[in-house]
This record gives C-alpha cells, structure tokens and sequence, in this order.
C-alpha cells in the first residue's frame, strides 16, 4: 500500500488568483498522477508527472493552467492558476504501487 | 480513453439488506477493472483490482465479478451495516496503470438504520 498525505485539505480562493496542492508519499515512486472531480462528474486525469521529465497532461489540461512540478520521488506539487468558479473540484494525488493506484485524501477547492 | 458508466446513481438500503451495482465499460483495450470506496473527507480506499474474464474476488462482505466479453462488472455488498455508506467507483485501466484510469461517475451508497 502507500501512506499519502495532501496540503492543504480545503481552501476557498478567490476568482484571478492561484493555489498550489502538496502531495507527499511515504516512499519513492517514479509515477504520480493527479485527477480532479468536479460537483457531479468523475474523477478525472489531469496529468501524470514523472520525476526528471517534464508532466504529461491530458486532453483538455494544459501546463500554464495546472503547472506540475516533480522534485523528487517523494514529493509533487499541482498549481491551479487564474482560478475561476469552474475550478472548484476535489484534487487528488495517487502514486501506483503493484497494480494498484493508492490516493490521497484530497483537496476540496472552491472558488467565489 | 474509455467510457465508463456505473449504475444507479443514487441507492438506499436498509441495513441487513443485501446490493448490488454495475459498472459498465467498452470491453475493447482492456487491462484491469478497479473498485474503489469513497467516504466523504477520506482518501478512496482500493477494494478489488481484476483483470481476467471470470474473475471473482471477496473482501469480507464484498465481492465483486467481471465479465470481459460483455464489458460489466458487478459489486455485491451482503448484509449492509451503516458504515458501508459511502461513493463506490470503479475505474478501467488500460496500460497497467501507467496511463492513469478512467472512472466512472460512482454510486452512491446510503444505509438506512
């Protein structure tokens, strides 16, 4: 299994401004993956961010909204940039271990 | 990218009862079904990871099966206590996880007292 922590738990932000998601890990991964699960939707991929490389972002994310940084294989960070209401969602961060991806606690964001 | 469709939405049961609900997904380019518990505040909690046409796994008093051919896969729940209240998901995974999963939109489990 994997022990992951997320920073910070909730946070209401104003529309223009940006916040920056922690995600620690309890031991080293070469993959993590973030998702956001917008009121109503499914969890959904943003990108997968590998230490070293640049992230890979999926259809519909891209870098200038959601910079990723990769430090190390402990640690990443998500930014949501230039908030606006559409970016209230819960955030996650999960690493994969075996055959099976492991989530954090998530971040509920909410935008006025 | 796989589409993934859980049913129903919604479900209340009585505690002592026992469910089910379906997950429903393209039964081309498969690799592995994912089913996953989601309380409120939590971190959703890995229940069953299942790739082989068949399969059956059972975790207490939930199980879960997989049909690859027809693309479903159900979840069970027996005698269901108020802590089984929770948004299960399920999720397809297409490249052994390294390109991440694709979930469905969870269905949302009450127990009624």
């Amino acid at each position: 299994s994997a022990v992951i922590s997320q920073k910070p738990s909730r946070d209401i932000c104003q529309r223009g401004t940006s916040l920056t998601i922690q995600c620690q890990v309890d031991s080293q991964v070469t993959m993590m993956f973030w998702y956001r699960q917008q009121p109503g939707q499914s969890l959904t991929l943003i990108a997968t961010a590998n230490q070293g490389s640049e992230a890979t972002y999926e259809s519909g994310f891209v870098i200038d909204k959601f910079p990723i940084s990769r430090p190390n294989l402990t640690f990443s960070t998500l930014t949501v940039s230039n908030m606006s209401p559409e970016d209230s969602s819960i955030y996650l961060c999960s690493v994969q271990r075996t055959d099976t991806q492991y989530f954090g606690p998530g971040t509920r964001l909410t935008v006025l | 990218i796989l589409n993934v469709e859980q049913s129903p939405q919604s479900l209340h049961v009585q505690e002592g009862d026992s469910t089910n609900f379906t997950c429903s997904f393209p039964s081309s380019n498969f690799y592995a079904l994912h089913w996953y518990r989601w309380e409120t505040a939590k971190s959703p909690e890995a229940l069953f990871v299942m790739t082989l046409n068949g399969d059956e796994k059972k975790k207490g008093r939930i199980s879960a099966t997989l049909n690859t051919k027809e693309g479903y896969s159900y979840l069970y729940i027996k005698g269901s206590q108020p802590e089984d209240s929770a948004t299960y998901l399920c999720a397809t995974d297409a490249g052994g996880g390294a390109d991440g999963l694709t979930f469905g939109k969870g269905t949302h489990l009450i127990i009624q007292p």
